[in-house]
């Protein structure tokens, strides 16, 4: 069965902390993505990335930061979490065959962030 | 440029009618559009994708859709909700070649009464 997981589900942090979130997929998918999910706004792109060591801000990537030194492996970096930062992320990845991708994104089960 | 757009962000049936769920969409390009479901607590899960190939298409659940471009719509329909059905629904929509962005609207929620 494939998976995307995601490796904290809830956390809690006070605003200032550097905050590490998890992504491991194990479908040997090129591209990797981070959204973050607030009610009435939908998903909202963060970042992707289409490969080791690359990377794409997405429509919100103010205050974060991201790495892939591994295929399978794509994490989000809060470098000084905020309070408004506070929200639900969900990590994903796609398949792609040459120039096209499936469309189908796999998503994790979301980590729940609370920034006090 | 694409966009989507989910006409109602809340949508409440009783169990056993029809389900309509409402995405117009733009793209410069020949779109792709797919809708996601997502249960509480859950991540999204890919109900069904239209890519070019059948104008109608079904997806798990019982759940389809219908491609329309003159109406620029891709509504999801299914003709008796059952509880389970609870969730909320993304419409989503991508080219097949150009970007690997796909864009989702705001989502809708959708409540089943017994």
């Amino acid at each position: 069965d494939v998976k995307v997981t995601q490796s904290s589900r809830y956390l809690v942090k006070r605003t200032g902390e550097k905050v590490f979130l998890e992504c491991v997929q194990d479908m040997d998918h090129e591209n990797m993505f981070w959204y973050r999910q607030d009610p009435g706004l939908g998903l909202r792109l963060i970042y992707f990335s289409y490969d080791v060591k690359m990377k794409e801000k997405g429509d919100i990537p103010e205050g974060y930061s991201v790495s892939r030194e591994k295929k399978e492996r794509f994490s989000l970096i809060l470098e000084s979490a905020s309070t408004n930062q506070t929200s639900m992320y969900l990590c994903a990845s796609i398949w792609k065959s040459g120039m096209a991708n499936t469309g189908e994104l796999f998503f994790g089960e979301g980590s729940r962030l609370t920034v006090l | 440029a694409q966009s989507v757009t989910q006409l109602d962000s809340h949508v409440s049936v009783s169990e056993g009618t029809p389900v309509l769920l409402r995405c117009n969409y733009s793209s410069s390009y020949s779109p792709s559009l797919f809708w996601y479901v997502q249960h509480p607590n859950k991540g999204l899960q890919l109900l069904l994708k239209y890519t070019s190939a059948a104008t109608l298409v079904k997806g798990i659940n019982g759940f389809e859709a219908e491609f329309k471009k003159s109406e620029t719509s891709f509504h999801l329909t299914k003709p008796s909700a059952h509880m389970s059905d609870a969730a909320e629904y993304f419409c989503v929509v991508n080219s097949l070649f150009g970007t690997d962005k796909l864009i989702f609207g705001t989502g809708t929620r959708l409540q089943v009464f017994p």
